[in-house]
């Protein structure tokens, strides 16, 4: 069964700056799309970004609140994916979660990981 | 505000059929494929239905979604108990380039 597992997200002061990291078990994500989704607390789901696979160019796409702000990577060889979070705001306070693109579409989020909580306050 | 339009809520008794709409625009659903998500309180979202009609495997034959030019449409049959949860569409859109979704329906099994 394949898991995704989100590192612990946690408080951080306005214009800080935090990582998240992403480690599926059960999948190489060597040929994966992956994708970063957040939920502010009772509220709906948000697109974040996209890194295609290094194979198809390793392209990274973001949602407009975040671009410039935020950067995802990956390591392949350590089976990982990044989310760097920079000069966040109180409206960055959500769970962030990671997914994999579903094979065939070019952003459908698949299998999700189980959220990991970013809390943006002063 | 989200880009495309659910109702908030929904709901039904055991055993009914229930229908979920999702509305957009050409530059969304009437254009490109529809994914619905359902999620439970507290866990993450698990895909229920992509490009319009189609389930994963595991997702039980109650679950079908449809489409008609600018809004698609989540039926759930035989509703249970264990159905109630939120439900999000997703579709890309051309002009953001990006994927958007819904604001998400909260289903409620009377």
């Amino acid at each position: 069964e394949v898991q995704l597992v989100e590192s612990a997200g946690g408080l951080v002061e306005p214009g800080g700056s935090l990582r998240l990291s992403c480690e599926p078990s059960g999948l190489r994500i060597i040929n994966a799309w992956l994708s970063w989704v957040r939920q502010a607390p009772g509220k709906g789901l948000e697109w974040v970004g996209r890194i295609k696979s290094e194979a198809d160019g390793g392209t990274r796409d973001y949602a407009a609140p975040v671009k410039g702000r935020f950067i995802i990577s990956r390591d392949d060889s350590k089976n990982t994916l990044y989310l760097q979070m920079n000069s966040l705001r109180t409206d960055d306070t959500a769970i962030y979660y990671c997914t994999t693109v579903l094979v065939g579409s070019r952003w459908g989020f698949h299998l999700w990981g189980r959220g990991t909580l970013v809390s943006v306050s002063s | 505000q989200s880009v495309l339009t659910q109702p908030p809520s929904a709901s039904g008794t055991p055993g009914q059929r229930v229908t979920i709409s999702c509305s957009g625009t050409t530059s969304n659903i009437g254009n490109n494929y529809v994914f619905w998500y359902q999620q439970f309180p507290g866990t993450a979202p698990k895909l229920l239905i992509y490009n319009y009609n189609q389930r994963p495997s595991g997702v039980p034959d109650r679950f079908s979604g449809s489409h008609s030019g600018t809004s698609a449409s989540l039926a759930i049959s035989g509703l249970r108990s264990e159905d109630e949860a939120h439900y999000y569409c997703a579709a890309w859109d051309d002009n953001l380039s990006s994927p958007v979704f819904g604001g998400g329906t909260r289903l409620t099994v009377l």
